[in-house]
């Protein structure tokens, strides 16, 4: 079975600080992952995804993410926060197979302090 | 194209109410999903479907009933809806096997009474 674990609830960073959000997986097969962003009251909108290509995945809006298999970490980075960066983050994972059947962490709520 | 549609946005029933959730892609997308989503536990998936007449179960099944009678539509049946079953709920599709992004509709905000 495969999971993913979301370190951190609710984190809050200033306008123009570093953004760090933490995920941790397991998967007893290669993973896919991904990070999907949620702004209030809308449906989910994909970030990036790691497909066994590049470790490093660059996605929208200035994201980037690293794989590391030997950490079993796929954490969300962005040099500079913005406002617009304000909502809630999933991490989520699926087998070998594709992203048919995803699973998701529990999220992260970002905030970000003018 | 107008993507994956979900109706009604909003609904309130009471204890021992059915409805279904109407779900509907245009992408001729092979799979769709739905999930719920609760506070603190993310979006878990409810049922799945690889294709049209064929349907499985996800983690949280049980209340709920699906079927699949063509490609494009995937509708979610509560049968005896519970205060339980209040949830925010979104359905997906992706081309099968693909390693591209799931598309989420735009959700049912579901209250249960």
């Amino acid at each position: 079975a495969q999971s993913v674990t979301q370190l951190g609830s609710h984190v809050s960073v200033s306008e123009g600080a570093l953004v760090l959000l933490r995920c941790n997986y397991s998967s007893s097969v290669p993973p896919y992952l991904f990070w999907y962003v949620q702004y209030p009251n809308q449906g989910l909108q994909l970030l990036l995804k790691y497909t066994s290509a590049a470790t490093l995945v660059k996605g929208i809006n200035g994201f980037e993410a690293e794989f590391k298999k030997s950490e079993t970490s796929f954490h969300l980075t962005k040099p500079s926060a913005h406002m617009s960066d304000a909502a809630e983050y999933f991490c989520a994972v699926s087998d070998l197979h594709g992203n048919e059947k995803l699973t998701f962490g529990t999220g992260t709520r970002l905030t970000i302090i003018p | 194209n107008a993507g994956v549609t979900q109706t009604p946005k909003f609904q309130v029933l009471k204890t021992g109410q059915s409805m279904t959730l109407q779900c509907a892609q245009d992408m001729n997308h092979e799979y769709m999903s739905w999930y719920r989503q609760d506070p603190g536990m993310g979006l878990r998936l409810i049922h799945y479907s690889v294709g049209a007449g064929i349907t499985d179960q996800g983690e949280v099944p049980n209340g709920y009933n699906v079927s699949r009678s063509t490609t494009e539509d995937f509708p979610l049946r509560l049968l005896s809806a519970a205060p339980s079953q209040t949830s925010v709920y979104f359905c997906a599709s992706t081309p099968a096997g693909s390693t591209d992004t799931q598309y989420f509709g735009p959700g049912t905000r579901l209250t249960v009474l």
